[in-house]
């Protein structure tokens, strides 16, 4: 079956520019995340979704930083008058909700390059 | 602020020699331990899901033990290989669905 998608798979913007990244979770999963990977660093939490509500945003760096997900499914990251210091991958996973193990499915990631 | 650790950071060994490395993370917090193997240029993938006190996973040449009430999980590689290079991520589920992963141990097996 299809996984986690996401677009664009490489950004270059120009400091300064909003950009917005698309995640489109694995059918059925309700639970949503997004990380960033900055160059030599480890997996960074941004926010995650159960549904459309995301009980947990403390992982964004700064107000211009935003997320949202719509109909309990494809989610946008948005990155407002961004900065050199945002450039990262950023990756989306999902997870189906519930007890038991609930491993996450990450996307193949967003190459995000501020110039 | 709940803690995930692992170690070591880094690890190098030849090809054929068996390692391990160590999650630990707050025993008062575990719902459910996760393990993904993260190769360069690629997106981290699930290995193992462990939810029970002295659960123990196996693939292959690698496998997994949790301990929940000391707090830890230790990952196994026997017999390495140079296509087991990659960053080992622990990730600890603390509830319904928030998850914290841990810095990961990077391992480079030599040819």
């Amino acid at each position: 079956g299809a996984g986690v998608s996401q677009s664009p798979s490489n950004k270059v913007t120009e400091k300064g520019k909003d950009v917005e990244l698309r995640c489109d979770p694995i059918s059925g999963h309700t639970a949503l995340y997004w990380y960033r990977q900055s160059l030599g660093q480890g997996l960074e939490f941004l926010i995650y979704f159960q549904g459309n509500s995301a009980p947990d945003k403390s992982g964004l760096p700064s107000d211009r930083f935003s997320a949202e997900r719509t109909g309990g499914s494809v989610s946008t990251l948005t990155i407002q008058r961004t900065q050199q210091e945002d450039s990262a991958v950023y990756l989306c996973a999902s997870s189906l909700m519930g007890r038991g193990g609930g491993e996450q499915y990450f996307g193949p990631g967003t190459r995000l390059t501020v110039t | 602020i709940l803690n995930v650790e692992q170690s070591p950071q880094s690890l190098h060994v030849q090809e054929g020699d068996s390692t391990n490395f160590t999650c630990s993370f707050p025993s008062s917090n575990f719902y459910a331990l996760h393990w993904y193997r993260w190769e360069t240029a690629k997106s981290p993938e699930a290995l193992f899901v462990m939810t029970l006190n002295g659960d123990e996973k196996k693939k292959g040449r690698i496998s997994a033990t949790l301990n929940t009430k000391e707090g830890y999980s230790y990952l196994y590689i026997k017999g390495s290989q140079p296509e087991d290079s990659a960053t080992y991520l622990c990730a600890l589920k603390t509830s319904y669905d928030k998850v914290i992963f841990g810095p990961g141990t990077s391992l480079s097996v030599i040819p």
